[in-house]
């Protein structure tokens, strides 16, 4: 069965560290994967998405994200976090159709000053 | 360019009335479907059509139907409203291409409670 996991459903960090967010998917076939960021009130923004090709993707924001096949992950990364990074954020997971996409529970990010 | 519209923004009903969700996308994207979100369960899919007279049920159908007359407009109906059923509704539309641009574009939300 289709399926994603984001296994910290909040995390706090203090503004300039480092940030990882955690995403493991199940998919019976080709996954795309997608990682969206939704503010309190606001709709979803997408940050970056894997198709293919090299597994390391950049997005908008100064996000990455790596896609290791092996452990069915695509976590998100930050080098430097921002106060204004605070909201929720979802890892999803589609198939070629392009018509069926799985959403992970979510994790909110705190920042502290 | 609207995007994704979807009205009305916030809806309050009593238990057992009816209602339509509206979703419209100029975009003339071929796929468009309905997410309910609640807290600490993410997104998930209720309906969801790959083109204009195709519809299929997602995650969690029951209570909600769908139809897909054009591209364009893709409503969302609730039959005999629950208080299950309070939740923030998105709709989103995507298509294909070979450039590998495919995305959900994702409309501003209906925030819906039943009482």
């Amino acid at each position: 069965a289709q399926s994603v996991t984001q296994p910290d459903i909040h995390i706090t960090v203090s503004e300039g560290a480092s940030l990882e967010l955690r995403c493991n998917y199940s998919y019976g076939a080709t996954p795309y994967l997608f990682w969206y960021v939704q503010s309190p009130g606001q709709g979803l923004q997408l940050l970056l998405k894997y198709f293919s090709g090299d597994t390391l993707v950049q997005g908008i924001k100064g996000f990455e994200a790596e896609f290791k096949r092996s452990q069915s992950s695509f976590n998100l990364r930050k080098p430097s976090v921002h106060w204004s990074d605070a909201a929720e954020y979802f890892c999803a997971v589609g198939g070629v159709n392009f018509n069926k996409f799985y959403f992970g529970s979510g994790t909110k990010l705190n920042v502290k000053p | 360019n609207a995007g994704v519209t979807q009205t009305p923004k916030f809806q309050v009903l009593k238990t057992g009335q009816s209602m339509t969700l509206q979703c419209a996308q100029d975009m003339n994207h071929e796929y468009m479907s309905w997410y309910r979100q609640d807290p600490g369960m993410g997104l998930r899919l209720i309906h969801y059509s790959v083109g204009a007279g195709i519809t299929d049920q997602g995650e969690v159908p029951n209570g909600y139907n769908v139809s897909r007359s054009t591209t364009e407009d893709f409503p969302l109906r609730l039959l005999s409203a629950a208080p299950s059923q309070t939740s923030v509704y998105f709709c989103a539309s995507s298509y294909t291409s070979a450039t590998g641009n495919e995305k959900l574009f994702f409309g501003s939300g209906t925030q819906l409670s039943v009482l």
